[in-house]
Order: structure tokens, then C-alpha cells, then sequence
């Protein structure tokens, strides 16, 4: 059981948008930033946001992310097929005083 | 080009030993603190230890306090995790990963390795 939850399955259609929540308490997201991870099959996880909403340099403005109290998320517009990846979300928690991340999120290609 | 490669993955029985290398290139090793973040199969990423830029400074999961060990060599841009008395639960692909914080607030890893896989069976 992840502390930070995310659903696991997603799915849309080529050039339509995706939305993927992460879910968490006042202990994790709610007082600290929030970064996101693409892991393609087979591969390692990459960066994909960090600071909430700051996209390393090489990655495409249709990856967004945002913050809202407990709960951010990660927006891919124009999506591709090169986009199928599990996505992970992760955070500092303060209770646990450790790095937390999402069960991760799955996401498919209709 | 930027590279983290992991070494020393394998296969040991519980109770057993293993020792994982990444070196590292292409930036300035001596001046991030690096991780460990593992994946048991088929599941999600579980950060497993980090070690500040001289190796002074160093944490560890619960889960593993005792019995794995981080270190460093800056001479050779390498990091290093010694697993001692593995369990079952421990097998896992190991990545190592450049770790960037602030605090506790801001955290993330911005460069990762391509992983090693470390599996504990009898």
C-alpha cells in the first residue's frame, strides 16, 4: 500500500489529453513539492516534472504538472505513442521522514 | 553524455551478501548526493538509502537500517551499496540516482542508472 495513491490504469486515445491524480496527506504533498517520473517498459524512470510544476530541460511543454493542497497532477496534452509509460508521483513525507512515491499509473493508448 | 551504470546485481540465497557498484560520468560527481531507489518486480519505486557529496551525511529506509550499507568513492565517481543478511522481500532491480533536495521540501532525482537486478531465493 503506497502512501501517495494514484490510479492505476489510465487510458486515452492519440492527441487527446490524460490527467493523472496523486493523492496524499498534509505529512507529504500537502507542505512539500511534488515530482513526476515516465518509466517506459523495460527502462529506467525519468524525470518528467519536478518543484510541482518544472519541466527539466529536453522535456516537451505536453508534459505539465500542478498542486493543490494534498493532491497534484500530472497533464499530458497531445498524447503519442511513445507516451505509454507507467508514471510515478513522489514526494518528502514528514512523518515517515523519507521519500514516498505513487503506486504508479499505468497509462494506455486506446 | 551523462551516465550512471550499475553493477554487482545477481542472484543470492536469504541471508546472503551482495555488493552494488554505479559509476558515474559525465558530470561532477563529488558535488550531488547521490541515491538508491529499488523496484521489486512488477511494483512501484521504493527509495532504499542516499549519501551527501563527502559522505558524511547518510540515511537509510527503516527497513534496511542494519543491514545495507551506502558509501562513496569521489576519486572514483563511483557509489556504492553493500547488502548484508538479504531477505526475500529485498530482491528488487537497484537504481542508482542522482539526488537533488533542498531541505525536505524540494526532492527529486534527475538522472537515474539503467538499474541492476538483485534477486534473494533459496
Amino acid at each position: 500500500q503506497s502512501v501517495l495513491t494514484q490510479p492505476p490504469s489510465v487510458s486515452a486515445a492519440p492527441g487527446q489529453k490524460v490527467t493523472i491524480s496523486c493523492s496524499g496527506s498534509s505529512s507529504n504533498i500537502g507542505n512539500n513539492y511534488v515530482s513526476w517520473y515516465q518509466q517506459l517498459p523495460g527502462t529506467a524512470p525519468k524525470l518528467l516534472i519536478y518543484d510541482n510544476n518544472k519541466r527539466p530541460y529536453g522535456i516537451p511543454d505536453r508534459f505539465s504538472g500542478s498542486k493543490a493542497g494534498t493532491s497534484a497532477t500530472l497533464g499530458i496534452t497531445g498524447l503519442q505513442t511513445g507516451d505509454e509509460a507507467d508514471y510515478y508521483c513522489g514526494t518528502w513525507d514528514n512523518s515517515l521522514s523519507v521519500v514516498v512515491f505513487g503506486g504508479g499509473t499505468k497509462l494506455t493508448l486506446l | 553524455e551523462v551516465q550512471l551504470v550499475e553493477s554487482g546485481g545477481g542472484s543470492v540465497q536469504p541471508g546472503g551478501s551482495l555488493g552494488l557498484s554505479c559509476t558515474v560520468s559525465g558530470f561532477i560527481f563529488r558535488s550531488f548526493w547521490m541515491s538508491w531507489v529499488r523496484q521489486a518486480p512488477g511494483k512501484g519505486l521504493e527509495w532504499v538509502a542516499n549519501i551527501d557529496q563527502d559522505g558524511t551525511e547518510i540515511y537509510y529506509r527503516d527497513s534496511v537500517k542494519g543491514r545495507f550499507t551506502i558509501s562513496r568513492d569521489n576519486a572514483k565517481n563511483s557509489v556504492y551499496l553493500q547488502m548484508n543478511s538479504l531477505r526475500g522481500e529485498d530482491t528488487a532491480v537497484y537504481y542508482c540516482a542522482r539526488d537533488r533536495h533542498y531541505g525536505v521540501s524540494f526532492w527529486y532525482f534527475d538522472l537515474w542508472g539503467r538499474g541492476t537486478l538483485v534477486t534473494v531465493s533459496s
